[in-house]
């Protein structure tokens, strides 16, 4: 079956730092892969997306590459700021609508 | 703005109570879902509907009973819940998986619930 591993968290950084969140999918065929970001106290925003193999989503400064090879979708951001605190969620979409997610990933950026 | 609106933001109820959640899109989506977020757990789907037919239940309790009387709303009936039954509950909604490629799913803000 299909699932997705997140590094567990919370991951706390000073503002500026260079963020890393990891994920690892385990799929049959060939998933779409998502990142989704919950602010406190919101449901789920979708931050980016990698539909086939070597794509790279962008958006906010965030970046994740499709990684077939190592079955990874990273995210990462150059130089993280205090509003970027939250939860993020790696997912993935295979057959039939259904979105696997991550456990999730609280971020906590400091000033 | 995400363009999927779920009433209300905030519910108490107790375990003798009725109440339904409700859900609408506005972006012209044709497939909808009920998603369970709880403290320390992963998203959990529910239900989801596809041109407003049922085609995923995902071992849900018999207290909660989903309704999508159009491709825009969506609700979810509640009665005689327990206290875990306590969470954030999300709806989402995406165009149909196409052959091509697997459609996007936007969410609601979601609607925490908590049962006395």
């Amino acid at each position: 079956g299909n699932s997705v591993t997140q590094m567990e968290g919370p991951v706390t950084l000073s503002e500026e730092a260079f963020l890393t969140i990891n994920c690892t999918y385990t799929a049959t065929g060939y998933p779409s892969l998502f990142w989704y970001v919950q602010y406190p106290g919101e449901g789920l925003q979708l931050l980016l997306k990698a539909t086939k193999a070597d794509d790279k989503g962008s958006n906010k400064g965030f970046e994740a590459t499709y990684r077939k090879e190592t079955t990874s979708f990273h995210l990462e951001k150059g130089s993280v700021q205090v509003s970027d605190s939250a939860v993020y969620f790696c997912a993935l979409s295979n057959a039939g609508n259904m979105l696997t997610f991550g456990g999730g990933t609280r971020l906590m950026v400091k000033p | 703005e995400t363009g999927v609106t779920q009433t209300p933001r905030h519910l108490v109820m107790g375990m003798t109570n009725k109440k339904s959640l409700k859900c609408e899109q506005h972006l012209g989506h044709n497939a909808m879902y009920w998603y369970k977020q709880s403290a320390k757990k992963p998203l959990e789907l529910m239900f989801v509907y596809n041109f407003k037919e049922q085609t995923e239940n995902n071992s849900v309790p018999s207290r909660f009973s989903p309704e999508c009387p159009n491709s825009s709303h969506l609700f979810l009936h509640l009665h005689t819940l327990q206290p875990e039954d306590s969470a954030l509950y999300l709806c989402a909604s995406s165009h149909l998986q196409t052959v091509e490629g697997r459609e996007t799913q936007y969410f609601g803000p979601g609607t925490r619930l908590l049962v006395l």
